[in-house]
């Protein structure tokens, strides 16, 4: 089952603007992730931010994390075309289950000229 | 091969057909992962294989569905008596490190597209 939801569902902005995403999840984590799928590909890792950070930043992205809300951004700045993709974030539990990833629903993102 | 790498990248089945997908991690890489993703989905978890023990098959929806890594390298992932609902992208991952090393990243293959007609 899919740890939680993503917001909004689909987002479409002009090139140059910030987009930001939204994941919201169910239980307590190790870490949270983000990744990227464009279509005919795989899953790309973005960047992770563990339980006990609040934010964290790589490139033109920016992560927050909020444990006492359980939910976490992903602020993409100056987007691009290429950025065009879709968004999945994911968490790692503290269960027996490894370093199974619990992924949420996705956000689309359509970046335009 | 620099990543990991699946095949076929489509699969079309009739309903009732047996099907194995292939998984090639990256060289070395001591986890691996088989996740389900359905149209419009997030990826779900289905197996979990540390070299070429399966510590955690709890995410395998039926009796049908059987993943093996004899060797500790390949992976395959068989469906048998293949059913309309399993239509679906089929991803491989695969770390480096094994289970407890929770930021160990995965990467993912390009995923087999599997349609049951």
């Amino acid at each position: 089952s899919q740890q939680g939801e993503e917001d909004p569902q689909a987002l479409s902005i002009q090139e140059g603007e910030n987009a930001t995403m939204n994941c919201s999840y169910k239980t307590s984590i190790n870490n949270l992730q983000w990744y990227r799928q464009n279509s005919g590909r795989g899953l790309v890792h973005l960047i992770l931010i563990r339980s006990n950070e609040r934010e964290k930043h790589s490139g033109r992205l920016r992560v927050t994390l909020d444990t006492s809300k359980k939910s976490s951004s992903l602020l993409i700045t100056a987007s691009r075309a290429a950025d065009t993709a879709s968004y999945f974030c994911a968490t790692l539990g503290f269960t027996g289950g490894g370093n199974k990833l619990t992924f949420g629903t996705g956000t689309q993102l359509k970046v335009e000229l | 091969g620099a990543g990991v790498s699946q095949s076929p990248r489509y699969k079309v089945a009739k309903r009732g057909q047996d099907v194995a997908l292939r998984c090639d991690p990256i060289s070395g890489h001591v986890s691996l992962f088989w996740y389900q993703q359905a149209l419009g989905q997030g990826p779900e978890f289905l197996t979990y294989f540390q070299n070429e023990a399966q510590l955690d098959k709890s995410g395998l929806p039926s009796d049908r569905f059987f993943a093996e890594r004899p060797e500790g390298s390949v992976s395959t992932l068989k469906i048998q008596r293949t059913q309309q609902e399993d239509s679906a992208v089929y991803l491989c991952a695969s770390s480096f490190l094994g289970s407890g090393v929770a930021a160990d990243t995965q990467y993912f293959g390009p995923g087999t597209r599997l349609t049951v007609l």
